[in-house]
């Protein structure tokens, strides 16, 4: 199966909160990654936490790891039509940034007006 | 923020012939660049590690020598796909590794092959 799993789908409405969720299996990963993939653009790194640290917050992005679970999550506060897109969690593999990233298959953020 | 630019954005070509994508690091050095393929409805799947000045690394399952990767310069990585066929058709995507940390993406090659 896949080494990183996010739903494939998230719909909210304009100006709630987005909860994006992610799991991951390698244990050992030492970042973890939340990317971003406008219509016909390439990836954008949103915001990337270390494994030591549970909560890393950037404006209107929370992010929040739960290293016992392998677990972790995007929230994005008051989710504008911008926000839509596809967001994909990848976490570094084994040896670090310099052997690539694990991603999962991202989740299609639809905004509902 | 960084940039990395992929080239061309969108490619058709004939089946049996080869196409040339190129990534660059316009504004930082990258030992290490990255090449991505997205297939419909699935996740990136890593192609191959390229390093500068020696010999890209491929993951289990990508033909080296149909994927041929050549990263000659700092802020240049080149990926080849020999001989094309249909089901080579996807969304190819490099990315640079700066500082050892943070992968910034080109913006991805779309490619048909008819």
């Amino acid at each position: 199966g896949e080494d990183v799993e996010q739903s494939l789908f998230l719909s909210v409405r304009e100006g709630d909160s987005s909860v994006i969720n992610c799991t991951y299996t390698d244990s050992s990963s030492t970042y973890l990654y939340w990317y971003k993939q406008e219509p016909g653009a390439g990836l954008q790194l949103l915001t990337y936490i270390f494994s030591n640290m549970d909560m890393k917050q950037d404006q209107r992005l929370t992010v929040l790891l739960n290293k016992k679970d392998k677990h972790l999550s995007l929230r994005i506060a008051d989710t504008q039509t911008g926000d839509s897109a596809i967001y994909f969690c990848a976490e570094s593999r084994p040896g670090g940034g310099a052997d690539g990233l694990t991603f999962g298959k991202g989740t299609h953020l639809i905004i509902q007006p | 923020g960084a940039v990395v630019s992929q080239h061309p954005s969108r490619v058709i070509c004939k089946s049996g012939t080869s196409v040339k994508i190129e990534c660059r690091s316009l504004d930082f050095q990258a030992t290490t660049m990255f090449w991505y393929r997205q297939f419909p409805k699935k996740s990136l799947m890593l192609m191959a590690t390229s390093n500068e000045g020696s010999k890209a690394t491929y993951e289990q399952g990508v033909e080296k020598d149909k994927f041929l990767i050549n990263h000659a310069s700092l802020t240049l990585s080149t990926l080849t796909v020999t001989s094309a066929h249909p089901e080579d058709s996807s969304f190819y995507i490099c990315s640079a590794l700066l500082l050892n940390t943070e992968a910034f993406f080109g913006q991805g090659t779309r490619l048909t092959v008819v």
